[in-house]
């Protein structure tokens, strides 16, 4: 049981290229999130996706795109690049959206954008 | 964003020692969780308190949430090396579907 799965661990871009950080969960979740941490800001909502089929924005959109694939598979795309975007994201998962559910996050993809 | 805010930021004590992390809120809350993250990997769910509990327990930790101080405590007992981690308390401001994370407390046990 694997939980949740984070490709890749660790990425060095170049401004204005794209890339796509995937995940992949293996709980049968119905929600998932992107979630990035910069020092000292704690984690901030980029999107989530409340069942299969629906995302929505989170605190911080801007610049990011997602795709939740299938039940299992939430995607992550920046689609130009910036240093601003240099941080760790992490992927998480829960049964159900709604603060009394637990999360269960992936170890993160280190990004980093010269 | 309505955001906990955990205090100390860090802290640092010797094996054996309880540890007690504090997080404080700013408006009312349905639920409040904490998290533990290890250096280099990713949040760790620890326990989830309701507005209406007042304290939880499991093994080792003990979390206590006050409404009417908007504020919610993590004690560790007997506190061991594996501890050591960051902590983070999580609220939901009143939307009961999105959780905020606050900018954690960095707990050190030295053996």
């Amino acid at each position: 049981n694997a939980g949740v799965t984070q490709t890749p661990k660790f990425q060095v871009l170049k401004t204005g290229q794209s890339m796509t950080l995937q995940c992949a969960q293996d709980m049968n979740h119905n929600s998932m999130y992107w979630y990035r941490q910069d020092p000292g800001m704690g984690l901030r909502l980029i999107y989530y996706s409340a069942s299969e089929g629906t995302t929505d924005k989170g605190e911080v959109p801007n610049g990011y795109n997602v795709s939740r694939l299938n039940k299992r598979e939430f995607s992550l795309r920046l689609e130009s690049a910036a240093p601003s975007q240099t941080s760790v994201y992490f992927c998480a998962s829960s049964d159900q959206t709604g603060s009394n559910q637990p999360q269960h996050f992936g170890d993160g993809t280190r990004l980093s954008i010269l | 964003s309505q955001q906990g805010e955990e205090d100390p930021q860090a802290l640092s004590i010797q094996e054996g020692e309880n540890a007690t992390m504090n997080c404080s809120y700013k408006t009312s809350i349905n639920n409040l969780q904490w998290y533990r993250q290890n250096s280099g990997r990713g949040l760790v769910h620890l326990i989830l308190i309701r507005s209406n509990e007042r304290e939880k327990h499991s093994g080792r930790l003990r979390v206590t949430l006050d409404t009417s101080k908007k504020s919610s405590s993590l004690l560790i007992t007997a506190s061991r090396a594996a501890d050591t981690a960051s902590y983070f308390c999580a609220t939901d401001g009143g939307s009961n579907y999105k959780l905020t994370f606050g900018k954690g407390t960095l707990l050190t046990v030295n053996p």
